[in-house]
């Protein structure tokens, strides 16, 4: 079925480093995809998203561009602040489907 | 707009009594969906309903879960002679049609967190 796979962390970075979080998705229509990021006791709040190839979705920093060529949807961020310290996930919402479908998740620390 | 409120945020039961968790959509959100969140995991998909008909059920949901929406507003999700295994956070979402898209970006609440000891 379909699904996602992000790379696994712990990711700790310094402050100003760049950042990448790679993310690959199997699927066999027209998926839309998300990163959602979860800080410390909070819940899941959604960072970026793109519908279509090419797609390119950009927030607070953050971009991911969807890649059908590699199914590919990766995070990055040119300069990350300690405030960045939370676990992304990535996510696939299947084309006429409803159920999200989430990566395990990656926890990126941030160091002063 | 307040968001997705849940409640309660933690609940500590015992092994095979029953609990019962609320969701509160966003109001003019008619999509409701419930997810179960285990340590170091994503969420993973249970149960969805659009407005107050339940639309879609995974395998994760044993005979001993049971969800409601019955005015299509606010839902329940009940879980029955709970077992250890069933200790995890209990996420709820909503989300409405974007239209042209079509694509249900979900809004999250905060969780309730489910010990069965």
């Amino acid at each position: 079925g379909d699904s996602v796979t992000q790379m696994e962390g712990p990711v700790t970075l310094s402050e100003e480093a760049f950042l990448t979080i790679n993310c690959t998705y199997t699927a066999t229509g027209y998926p839309s995809l998300f990163w959602y990021v979860q800080y410390p006791g909070e819940g899941l709040q959604l960072l970026l998203k793109a519908t279509k190839a090419d797609d390119k979705g950009s927030n607070k920093g953050f971009e991911a561009t969807y890649r059908k060529e590699t199914t590919s949807f990766h995070l990055e961020k040119g300069s990350v602040q300690v405030s960045d310290s939370a676990v992304y996930f990535c996510a696939l919402n299947p084309y006429n489907n409803n159920d999200m479908r989430f990566g395990a998740g990656t926890r990126l620390t941030v160091k002063p | 707009d307040t968001g997705v409120s849940q409640n309660p945020r933690h609940k500590i039961t015992k092994r095979g009594q029953n609990v019962t968790f609320r969701c509160d959509p966003i109001s003019e959100h008619n999509r409701l969906y419930w997810y179960r969140q285990t340590l170091g995991q994503g969420p993973e998909f249970l149960t969805y309903f659009q407005n107050e008909a339940q639309l879609e059920k995974s395998r994760l949901l044993s005979d001993r879960f049971s969800a409601e929406r019955p005015k299509g507003s606010f839902s329940t999700l009940e879980i029955q002679r709970t077992e250890q295994g069933d200790s995890a956070m209990y996420l709820c979402a909503s989300s409405s049609n974007t239209g042209r898209t079509g694509t249900y970006e979900q809004y999250f609440g905060p969780g309730t967190r489910l010990t069965v000891t």
